[in-house]
């Protein structure tokens, strides 16, 4: 595709329940990052993939977070009994390699509200 | 760890005014230096970056050069236009990008 895409671009939940957001790269992009946009926190790692393996996963604040990568593309971050704190922008990015060099390419967002 | 201080914001500023945004580092290693911008109701773009020590990184007649000596990447522009006004982020990038507060820049007419 152009660029990034992620969906759903808004969702709304309760608390407690399980969420999931998803990410496509850009197509051929071997490194994929997922970050946190929040009014109190500001933008945040949380993850990144390198291939299919996560070699730094240091961002995410609690074991209710998870994410995976297929294939070398789709990404999807789990949310498990989502709490108020969660709600934010999530972020995706891609960029053709992994490395201090290289420009990331951002998506829109999904933007989690939790009740 | 790595970290980013950006100038508290907004920055309010009439057109043609001359704009600074304040970043400065701190790092292990030798970090990239990147601008993100982002515009009301989008993405986050790349607006300009530098690779190492005194490079200048340039566009849209915005500037910043990485100063190892000062470990600072501020931003600059000589004439501001209204269609500047957004959020601007500095960053570090070792191997993920380490993000500053970011600063909302609005231009009037």
């Amino acid at each position: 595709g152009a660029g990034v895409s992620q969906s759903p671009s808004n969702k709304v939940t309760e608390k407690g329940k399980d969420v999931e957001l998803r990410c496509d790269p850009i197509s051929g992009h071997t490194a994929l990052y997922w970050y946190r946009q929040s009014l109190g926190q500001g933008l945040e790692f949380l993850i990144y993939f390198q291939g299919n393996s996560a070699p730094d996963k240091s961002g995410l604040p609690s074991d209710r977070f998870s994410a995976e990568r297929t294939g070398g593309s789709v990404s999807t971050l789990t949310i498990q009994r989502t709490q108020q704190e969660d709600s934010a922008v999530y972020l995706c990015a891609s960029s053709s390699y992994q490395g201090r060099y290289n420009e990331q390419f951002f998506g829109p967002g999904t933007r989690l509200t939790v009740l | 760890g790595d970290s980013v201080t950006q100038m508290e914001g907004p920055v309010t500023l009439s057109e043609e005014a001359f704009l600074t945004i304040n970043c400065t580092y701190t790092a292990t290693g030798y970090p990239s230096l990147f601008w993100y911008v982002q515009y009301p109701g989008e993405g986050l773009q790349l607006l300009l970056k530098a690779t190492k020590a005194d490079d200048k990184g340039s566009n849209k007649g915005f500037e910043a050069t990485y100063r190892k000596e000062t470990t600072s990447f501020h931003l600059e522009k000589g004439s501001v236009q209204v269609s500047d006004s957004a959020v601007y982020f500095c960053a570090l990038n070792t191997d993920k990008l380490i993000f500053g507060t970011g600063t909302r820049l609005q231009v009037f007419p």
